[in-house]
């Protein structure tokens, strides 16, 4: 079974709108990170946003923030006032057993292409 | 990405050669590891260091092999290249809730 799933292989989106991409995970550990990362044509990884499964509150960076929802194990990357320069792939990763000891593998989901309209 | 040195940007290598892929980082992190790249399929592990000295296998390690001796460098080798390493190569060194990535190194083995 996927432990990063995401559902949307491409979204479309005005500019200046908001849009969610979808992320669900799988893990029976109660400790682990979720992250998600944008990348451009250009090819680099670029780090957007992390949650902790024990933050209490959903975090937020800008005009990215994370909708987290423990029980559904969801974690979905919401952008606010979409830019033309958003247009890019977008990855959620997960890492499991954080803290002490912990294992700093990064299992990836598929990515969602977001493609920004003027 | 802050602090990721990762090179080089392009190689093209010929069925049978060997070369390295170097990573640096300077943010003192003990966690870095190797992902490779594949069209639709997301970024898979390849090898790990948990610090110093300390390597082991990720998911698809076959035909790969690293090493750390500082903590500041873990360098990716391919012995023997075959075309199906033909792929996107991302170095990554992580910390706690920090997970950053060096630029990426496109490598096509023809």
């Amino acid at each position: 079974a996927q432990k990063i799933t995401q559902t949307q292989p491409g979204m479309f989106v005005q500019e200046k709108e908001a849009v969610t991409l979808d992320c669900t995970y799988d893990t029976s550990d109660p400790s682990y990170g979720l992250f998600w990362y944008k990348q451009p044509s250009s090819g680099e990884m670029i780090f957007l946003i992390y949650q902790g499964s024990y933050d209490q509150q959903n975090a937020t960076e800008g005009r990215y923030s994370l909708n987290f929802q423990k029980a559904r194990k969801s974690a979905n990357l919401v952008i606010s006032a979409s830019q033309l320069g958003d247009s890019a792939m977008y990855f959620c990763a997960m890492r499991e057993g954080v803290g002490g000891g912990s294992n700093y593998k990064l299992t990836f989901g598929k990515g969602t292409l977001l493609t920004v309209n003027p | 990405n802050a602090g990721v040195t990762q090179t080089p940007k392009f190689q093209v290598l010929k069925t049978g050669q060997s070369m390295t892929l170097q990573c640096a980082q300077d943010m003192n992190h003990e966690y870095m590891s190797w992902y490779r790249q594949d069209p639709g399929m997301g970024l898979r592990l390849i090898h790990y260091s948990v610090g110093a000295g300390i390597t082991d296998q990720g998911e698809v390690p076959n035909g790969y092999n690293v090493s750390r001796s500082t903590t500041e460098d873990f360098p990716l080798r391919l012995l023997s290249a075959a075309p199906s390493q033909t792929s996107v190569y991302f170095c990554a060194s992580t910390r706690n809730t920090e997970a950053f990535f060096g630029q990426g190194t496109r490598l096509t083995v023809v």
